[in-house]
């Protein structure tokens, strides 16, 4: 069955880095895209970033770009977020999803990992 | 993107139904089909109960039901059992490149 397992939250510094990871497995990983969605604390969802099936493409909230960097390598079946300049309202859980379409994008996710926290604290 | 209104809360008693309102704009709820909601309870990954505004993905009760009328998207959980107290959220694709997808403010649903 579908996996996604996040990896990589913890507690960062304003303005300092962290690498979240998203081992994905059960289906085939080099054919779908894969979302990352955040929630702070007590709020809602947040849609953050795409990477398309391929790589070749990526779109990212007006509130993470220039900032946030997201990867995959189909090889090891793992989705990557860099994020760097970090922020305090960054600190969220954060999720990683698939998206229902084969080598398309719907922007919607039948499939969410268990989340990963950051929190950005001095 | 503003985020799509939802009620901050809904309840019904076991057995009854209780509905969900979703209201967006004529730019991405009234525009699309891509609604979705989400089931989300405390400390949970969301799970994915109706795509494309009226369809229930394999293994979703057929107790929740979805629809839309002009720029509001509907979510009804009929029968409501004690394990669908839960907070719900509804999402639109927006079609705009930099915030494809707005979800909305999210419903908590209490089974009294």
């Amino acid at each position: 069955q579908v996996h996604l397992v996040e990896s990589g939250g913890g507690v960062v510094q304003p303005g300092g880095s962290l690498r979240l990871s998203c081992e994905a497995s059960g289906f085939s990983v080099s054919s779908y895209g894969i979302h990352w969605v955040r929630q702070a604390p007590g709020k809602g969802l947040e849609w953050v970033a795409l990477i398309s099936y391929d790589g070749s493409n990526q779109n990212y909230a007006d509130s993470v770009r220039g900032r946030f960097t997201v990867s995959r390598d189909n090889s090891k079946k793992t989705l990557y977020l860099q994020m760097n300049s970090v922020r305090r309202e960054d600190t969220a859980v954060y999720f990683c999803a698939k998206d229902v379409g084969y080598n398309y994008n719907y922007y919607y996710f039948d499939y969410w990992g268990q989340g990963t926290l950051v929190t950005v604290s001095s | 993107q503003s985020a799509l209104t939802q009620p901050p809360s809904a309840s019904g008693s076991p057995g009854q139904s209780v509905t969900i309102s979703c209201t967006g704009t004529s730019s991405d709820v009234g525009f699309y089909k891509y609604v979705s909601w989400y089931q989300q309870h405390p400390g949970k990954a969301p799970k994915l109960i109706i795509s494309e505004v009226n369809k229930r993905p394999s293994g979703v009760p057929d107790r929740f039901s979805g629809s839309k009328s002009g720029n509001t998207a509907s979510l009804t959980v009929s029968g409501l059992q004690a394990e669908d107290e839960a907070e719900y959220y509804c999402s639109s694709y927006t079609g705009v490149h930099n915030s494809p997808v707005v979800f909305g403010t999210g419903t908590w649903v209490t089974v009294l």
